[in-house]
């Protein structure tokens, strides 16, 4: 079946502005992570929703950053008043919990804050 | 506690010869160690994965060693191909929730 998808692909934005990303995780998956790769460095946790129960919101930067997921499938992660430090690639995951250890992830958004 | 510490940063090798990655944990709680492998524009793929139980997982050519009492462990990639070319993420997790990532090691196999 298909994989997790994200989009936009590339999105370049100008400081101060907001952004949303978008991620279509596998059909059936109930969790679902948001990870921010800024360049050269490793995958930060941002968020993580499993089911209908509350999301695990610890790795969000700052209160610029929000996360929802409608209907337990489509989440929408959204960047106000972005900055500079935000340019980075934005990876969506999801897991089937409970059946797979496996985290499956998109090929991500660039964001590019000028 | 919650690090997950990964070497080399690069790593260039020889086209046939061994590749060598090399994780440590602090945190003794986790017991899920997975590899993710990550094409430039793509996104990370899981190479292979292992749980404590075990000292050693094995799939083809990519090996993880696993050595508890010392709290590390390695990804070795036999017979590299120019294919591999791609950086390895280790990461760590307690259960399958919120892995904790090393920051990488991007590797150069030379034809």
């Amino acid at each position: 079946g298909a994989g997790v998808s994200q989009s936009p692909s590339n999105k370049v934005t100008e400081k101060g502005k907001d952004v949303e990303l978008r991620c279509d995780p596998i059909s059936g998956h109930t969790a679902l992570y948001w990870y921010r790769q800024s360049l050269g460095q490793g995958l930060e946790f941002l968020i993580y929703f499993q089911g209908n129960s509350a999301p695990d919101k610890s790795g969000l930067p700052s209160d610029r950053f929000s996360a929802e997921r409608t209907g337990g499938s489509v989440s929408t992660l959204t960047i106000q008043r972005t900055q500079q430090e935000d340019s980075a690639v934005y990876l969506c995951a999801s897991q089937w919990t409970g059946r797979t250890d496996t985290q499956y992830f998109g090929p991500g958004t660039r964001l590019t804050v000028l | 506690q919650q690090q997950v510490k990964q070497s080399p940063q690069s790593l260039i090798v020889q086209k046939g010869g061994i590749s060598i990655i090399n994780c440590a944990y602090e945190n003794t709680a986790f017991d899920y160690f997975p590899w993710y492998q990550q094409f430039p524009g793509k996104g990370p793929a899981l190479l292979i994965a292992i749980r404590p139980d075990v000292s050693e997982k094995k799939e083809g050519r990519f090996t993880i060693s696993f050595n508890k009492s010392a709290k590390q462990f390695s990804l070795h990639i036999m017979d590299s191909q120019p294919g591999d070319s791609a950086t390895y993420f280790c990461a760590a997790s307690k259960g399958t929730y919120k892995y904790i990532f090393g920051t990488g090691t991007r590797l150069k196999v030379l034809a």
